[in-house]
């Protein structure tokens, strides 16, 4: 059974700050996402990660995959109040549609 | 582009009432769809999905229940509801290799 752990759960963190969410998965899988959720609210997509090695940036966000690891990371450079959020990652299963939830990790920037 | 409808977008309902929740999807054709549960404060718990008309796939045994009758068109339902079943319910879409779509969700109460 595919287990998706993310951590750390909580992150609170300065502004202007840099820090690293990890996401881990126990099978095989070359197919990872990411997503934020603002409170009271649905998901949004972020990143979209599909072969071993490849980097999605946005703005202050970075995210990699390295499935050989069964890991991906989302860096957060310079952060700032707008990224308060929980972020969830998202594997994609071989061989079937299913896409498992990571626990997620509530950050919250400080001003 | 593709949207993806939810209602309705709160409920409260007694203990051992039944539910219907309907999510339908525009702009794409023979989706995959999705029905994700998240408890307050938890992360994604996948509840069912669907590669096709009359399709079901059970991710968890509960008094839950999915239906999809037509290409774009996901129920979830139960006959009588727990306490256990409060939570926001998230219908989802995906095509191919992207990820997958959230609706805007259904904010469930058990009372």
């Amino acid at each position: 059974e595919l287990k998706v752990e993310q951590n750390p759960l909580f992150l609170s963190m300065q502004e202007g700050k840099n820090y690293t969410i990890y996401c881990n998965y126990s099978t095989t899988s070359d197919r990872l996402y990411w997503y934020r959720q603002d409170p009271g609210k649905s998901l949004e997509s972020l990143f979209v990660l599909l072969s071993n090695g490849a980097v999605k940036q946005e703005g202050r966000l970075m995210a990699s995959l390295d499935t050989k690891a069964r890991l991906s990371t989302l860096h957060i450079t310079a952060a700032v109040h707008d990224l308060s959020a929980t972020y969830f990652c998202a594997v994609g299963t071989s061989g079937t549609y299913k896409y498992i939830f990571g626990t997620g990790t509530r950050l919250k920037v400080l001003a | 582009s593709q949207t993806i409808h939810q209602w309705p977008a709160t409920l409260v309902q007694p203990v051992g009432s039944p539910l219907s929740l309907e999510c339908t999807v525009e702009g794409t054709s023979n989706p995959n769809l999705y029905w994700y549960r998240q408890a307050a404060g938890r992360g994604l718990q996948l509840l069912f999905y669907s590669v096709g008309i009359g399709q079901i796939s059970s991710e968890v045994p509960q008094n839950l229940s999915a239906s999809r009758p037509q290409d774009r068109q996901f129920i979830l339902s139960s006959k009588k509801l727990l306490l256990s079943d409060s939570g926001f319910y998230l219908c989802a879409w995906s095509v191919r290799a992207g990820g997958v779509d959230f609706g805007p969700g259904t904010r469930l109460t058990v009372t």
